[in-house]
């Protein structure tokens, strides 16, 4: 079965630092990887996702993340932080077909001035 | 133009009563879902339709069920509402199953 750990419930974070939320996931086969935003009262959007090739992967907003297969995370990274960036974050795994997607519990992310 | 649209945005209701959420994407995905988000932002996928066949069912009661007219729409229909049930729902779709999800506005239930 699979699985998502999000390490750290709550990452704060000064304007203009590195951003790294923490994902590490379980799969019994090789895994499809998410990383979602979420903005205070609305719903989850899609900031990057790895399916097959290139392990780093780049998204939208400046977001990054690499899948590592030796040790089965997929953290995400931004090299500087805005305020904007001020959200739950969710990283996501599925094992493809007509398998379901598993969400991690969110990592809230804020950022000091 | 809005990708995945559901109505209402918000719905308050008494317990014993009968509810439904629809929802509805233009984006041309074939499969659809529905997810239940509670309090601590805990994200639990409910139902998965994909062409209008239903592929995943949770462990959800019998109360929710959902259905799909065609492959752009997908309701939720809630009968008996409980206390428990207070959450927000939203509603997703992708181009394939396992693919990027592309969610709603969610619809924010609270049951009295």
């Amino acid at each position: 079965a699979q699985s998502v750990t999000q390490l750290g419930s709550h990452v704060s974070v000064s304007e203009g630092a590195l951003v790294l939320l923490r994902c590490n996931y379980s799969s019994s086969v090789p895994p499809y990887l998410f990383w979602y935003v979420q903005y205070p009262n609305q719903g989850l959007q899609l900031l990057l996702k790895y399916t097959t090739g290139a392990t780093l992967v780049k998204g939208i907003n400046g977001f990054e993340a690499e899948f590592k297969k030796s040790e089965t995370s997929f953290h995400l990274t931004k090299p500087s932080a805005h305020m904007s960036d001020a959200a739950e974050y969710f990283c996501a795994v599925s094992e493809g077909g007509y398998q379901k997607v598993t969400f991690g519990i969110g990592t809230k992310l804020q950022v000091i001035p | 133009d809005t990708a995945v649209s559901q109505t209402p945005k918000y719905l308050v209701t008494q317990m014993g009563n009968d509810k439904s959420i629809k929802c509805e994407q233009n984006l041309g995905h074939d499969t659809m879902y529905w997810y239940k988000q509670d309090s601590k932002k805990f994200l639990k996928i409910m139902f998965s339709y994909n062409n209008k066949e239903l592929i995943i069912n949770e462990t959800v009661p019998n109360r929710f069920s959902p259905k799909s007219p065609d492959k752009a729409h997908l309701n939720l229909h809630i009968n008996s509402l409980e206390l428990g049930d207070s959450a927000v729902y939203f509603c997703a779709s992708s181009q394939q199953m396992g693919g990027g999800q592309y969610f709603g506005p969610g619809t924010r239930l609270t049951v009295t």
